[in-house]
């Protein structure tokens, strides 16, 4: 079974732009969890979606969104970036709630 | 606020000695408990599951215990290898509702001399 893929591995932005980050689940899994990793701040949870449908989410501002489509697959995206946005951000899935969660590489996101 | 402890400080064991993590919680009453390992560069890889009623989980080398009254987990690694060192990171997870949100402690790096 594949893994857990995201895409890009990297990129680096710019104040003020945005970004739009991928996240293709394990077959099978309809869960996509998202999470942001920093040194100081740890791994955070930005939120959850669950068939197409957010389930929770986290204490981040309006400028975090997301999104999952009918295949599972999901997208997260962050609007009016900051230099504090920079970070690791992870995507994870998992068959349902109280399981394993399986995590992808990540998104190394850089704002200049 | 929710708060989840682990040792701030690397761990430093030898080769062949059990290695004995802890993470500690306040504010908070999580039904399941999780453990993972990451190695720099990538995402986290699930190890062991405990669920608050139970008190000890094992899994090949591997050791988890659960003591809801403490507030504690530990996590031992016993005869630890070279390549068991990585940053370990204990998660929580509630009970109820429709959630599948995980809180990480901030992780304790093992090192392992050969």
């Amino acid at each position: 079974k594949a893994g857990v893929t995201q895409t890009p591995r990297y990129l680096i932005k710019t104040r003020g732009q945005q970004v739009t980050l991928s996240c293709s689940p394990i077959s099978g899994h309809r869960s996509v969890s998202w999470y942001q990793q920093t040194p100081g701040q740890g791994l955070q949870f930005l939120f959850e979606y669950f068939s197409e449908t957010q389930r929770n989410k986290g204490n981040f501002p309006g400028r975090f969104s997301g999104r999952q489509f009918s295949n599972s697959r999901s997208e997260m995206n962050v609007s009016t970036l900051e230099l504090g946005d920079s970070a690791l951000y992870l995507c994870a899935s998992s068959l349902n709630k109280h399981n394993e969660q399986f995590f992808g590489p990540g998104t190394r996101l850089t704002v200049l | 606020s929710q708060k989840i402890e682990q040792n701030s400080e690397a761990l430093n064991i030898q080769e062949g000695k059990t290695a004995t993590l802890t993470c500690n919680y306040t504010n908070y009453s999580p039904a399941y408990l999780q453990w993972y390992r990451q190695d720099p560069g990538r995402g986290p890889v699930f190890l062991l599951l405990i669920r608050e009623n139970e008190k000890e989980k094992r899994k090949e080398r591997l050791k988890v215990t659960f003591d809801t009254t403490l507030k504690q987990s530990l996590f031992h690694i016993t005869a630890s290898q070279p390549a068991d060192s990585a940053t370990y990171l204990c998660a929580l997870e509630g009970r109820s509702g429709a959630t599948n949100k995980l809180i990480f402690g901030t992780g304790t790096l093992l090192a392992v001399q050969p």
